[in-house]
């Protein structure tokens, strides 16, 4: 069983558009997170949740919304996408939530905005 | 303003070649990890090195971490095609893990 789980994989979708990607992990972390991998291969943090509560929010615009319906869950809703947007989406997790613990990637779900 | 650099950011070698890539900062990390991220898939964790000074080897990657915690070396031997991949560092500081910004290694056969 894939440990991190995201989809979709591949989302392709009208600048406007509303859209969601949804992760899972099975691992009992207590710690999930969202990254962007921008063109340069630049990983960046965008979230982190806590046992389904916010810990790390880095200026991301709000029309990025994170949802943790539980531990297991972190997805990742997009208003109004804009071209520069696109980018691969990493969901990831951890044991817990101090630096240095492992942290487990999905597959990454690539978004192009056209 | 990156907190992590890393170098070089694109290395590309012929199998059997040594190399080194460095992970540098002005800032104390409590501990760095390596990760390999392949093409279409997330990183994977390599090593995590704690104490200054210290050096880890697994199978030709041989790691170090600086004695004043602040910088890392990834040394491979030997290269192989199989090594090809987006090398990641990634510091530990004020409780979360910021990563560096990569060296793509293409090992050619």
């Amino acid at each position: 069983d894939t440990a991190v789980s995201q989809t979709p994989k591949y989302l392709v979708t009208q600048m406007g558009n509303d859209k969601s990607i949804k992760c899972e992990q099975n691992l009992g972390h207590d710690t999930m997170y969202w990254y962007k991998q921008d063109s340069k291969k630049f990983l960046k943090i965008m979230f982190s949740y806590n046992n389904k509560e916010l810990i790390i929010n880095e200026t991301v615009p709000n029309r990025f919304s994170p949802k943790s319906p539980d531990k297991a869950h972190l997805n990742l809703h997009i208003n109004s996408l804009e071209l520069g947007d696109s980018a691969v989406y990493f969901c990831a997790s951890s044991r817990v939530a101090t630096g240095g613990n492992t942290i487990y990637f999905g597959e990454g779900s690539w978004l192009t905005v056209v | 303003t990156q907190l992590l650099e890393q170098s070089p950011q694109f290395l590309s070698i012929q199998e059997g070649e040594n190399l080194t890539v460095y992970c540098n900062s002005s800032s104390v990390f409590s501990s760095l990890q390596w990760y390999r991220q392949e093409p279409g898939e997330g990183p994977v964790l390599l090593v995590t090195v704690v104490t200054g000074g210290e050096v880890k080897k697994l199978k030709r990657l041989t790691f170090q971490f600086g004695d004043a915690r602040k910088d890392s070396s990834l040394h491979i031997t030997a290269a192989q095609p199989g090594d090809t991949g987006l090398y990641l560092c990634a510091g530990a500081v004020a409780g979360k893990s910021t990563f560096g910004d990569g060296t793509t290694l293409t090992v050619k056969p």
